[in-house]
């Protein structure tokens, strides 16, 4: 597609069980970014993938968070053992490498509610 | 460490009033400085960008201004229309951090009634 898609767009689960979302970046584009919108915050950044170098995880909020890219373009954030503050939009990202944050592109965005 | 500070919302106005929304910040070293806008049911997308001290982004009728001096990056626009609806987000990107990621403010809901 022509832009960033995630999926699902919104998903409810309860406390306890793990969840993965879904980035499709845009195509050649070799930066991706997880970002997380928390109600009354703003985007908190997460994790930050380029290319074949190690990823910069130092936003993760705990170690129930992970992230993997594979081949270097789809890119799953898994939460584990879902908690209630774990609710919030969860945004994905991708930009031209020589571009950097001057031109992200972002997707629509998970809902996830923790119940 | 690095943050964005900016007005809540929501603002309403009516059609072809004037807008600013404020925004401040903080940073360890010379960030460059972007308004990024959310309408609804749609992805974050870069409305603006100053990159250095006393530049002006523009985009779409909306302008900002790099302030070192106050530390701020006010958006303005003078004439919103009901279209301008929509959540906008103050952004830093600082070169000290790497200059690879983005930090947000909490973001400003306009409301644009006819």
């Amino acid at each position: 597609g022509a832009g960033v898609s995630q999926s699902p767009s919104n998903k409810v689960t309860e406390k306890g069980k793990d969840v993965e979302l879904r980035c499709d970046p845009i195509s050649g584009h070799t930066a991706l970014y997880w970002y997380r919108q928390s109600l009354g915050q703003g985007l908190e950044f997460l994790i930050y993938f380029q290319g074949n170098s190690a990823p910069d995880k130092s936003g993760l909020p705990s170690d129930r968070f992970s992230a993997e890219r594979t081949g270097g373009s789809v890119s799953t954030l898994t939460i584990q053992r879902t908690q209630q503050e774990d609710s919030a939009v969860y945004l994905c990202a991708s930009s031209l490498e020589n571009y950097r944050v001057e031109k992200l592109f972002f997707g629509s965005g998970t809902q996830l509610s923790v119940l | 460490g690095d943050s964005v500070t900016q007005m809540e919302g929501p603002v309403t106005l009516s059609e072809e009033a004037f807008l600013t929304i404020n925004c401040t910040y903080t940073a360890t070293g010379y960030p460059s400085l972007f308004w990024y806008v959310q309408y609804p049911g749609e992805g974050l997308q870069l409305l603006l960008k100053a990159t250095k001290a006393d530049d002006k982004g523009s985009n779409k009728g909306f302008e900002a201004t790099y302030r070192k001096e106050t530390t701020s990056f006010h958006l303005e626009k003078g004439s919103v229309q009901v279209s301008d609806s929509a959540v906008y987000f103050c952004a830093l990107s600082d070169p000290t951090g790497g200059g690879n990621k983005l930090t947000f403010g909490t973001g400003t809901q306009l409301k644009v009634e006819l």
